[in-house]
């Protein structure tokens, strides 16, 4: 598959654990902020989104927090599978402006 | 419902070139958006259009345009082709004007040598 990022900070982690990768964002006025997953070959993928009314989300074996006083995001993975084992972006939103700022990413890999 | 469409998967071109790439987006949904992913500088925004219009622009140069037709489908172009010009260019389409989930397509892959 293509290489989605050659120097991309990488976490490897158990099987079975619980994985925390971090974010950092840049617009202290975004107020949406969104999880993808990307696999190497194909596009992101959409995992969980948050708004900035909101501290904290949860959906199936993942929960976003958002700490807009340090700008930070973070997503955790429950029970790490190999299957979740790609590249995790967090891309941020100012509503009004049609654009979403990426994150450099993360490499997670699952260990058996 | 289909995903999210783009064609070619793959080009090589040389410098110099023009290119113009395709983006289907998921049926009903009138918003696009280009991206441009390369190693060094991760996905970077190029530009976002709503019903045939853009509406942001990131910063690339004015040699990157594109734009969207009456259907939704969308074409980027790309002229005077330069090595750094290769990467992976990635379509998003969106259902609604404001803030939500894009869906992504796999992408093309441009190779200028």
């Amino acid at each position: 598959g293509e290489s989605v990022g050659l120097h991309l900070p990488t976490l490897s982690v158990q099987e079975g654990d619980n994985s925390i990768i971090n974010c950092a964002y840049s617009n202290s006025a975004s107020d949406y902020f969104i999880w993808y997953k990307q696999e190497s070959g194909k596009g992101p993928q959409f995992i969980i989104d948050i708004r900035s009314n909101m501290d904290k989300r949860q959906g199936q074996r993942v929960t976003v927090l958002l700490n807009k006083t340090v700008k930070h995001l973070s997503l955790q993975i429950a029970a790490t599978q190999p299957g979740d084992s790609a590249v995790y972006f967090c891309a941020e939103n100012l509503g009004g402006t049609y654009k979403y700022i990426f994150g450099t990413g993360t490499r997670l890999k699952v260990l058996a | 419902k289909a995903g999210v469409t783009q064609t070619p998967r793959y080009l090589i071109k040389t410098r110099g070139q023009q290119v113009t790439l395709s983006c289907s987006p998921i049926s009903g949904h009138r918003s696009v958006s280009w991206y441009q992913q390369t190693p060094g500088q991760g996905l970077q925004f190029l530009f976002e259009y709503f019903s045939e219009t853009q509406r942001n622009k990131g910063n690339f140069p004015g040699r990157f345009s594109g734009r969207q037709f009456s259907n939704s489908r969308s074409e980027m172009n790309v002229s005077t082709l330069e090595l750094g010009d290769s990467a992976l260019y990635l379509c998003a389409s969106k259902g609604d004007s404001g803030q939500g989930e894009q869906y992504f397509g796999p992408g093309t892959r441009l190779t200028v040598t």
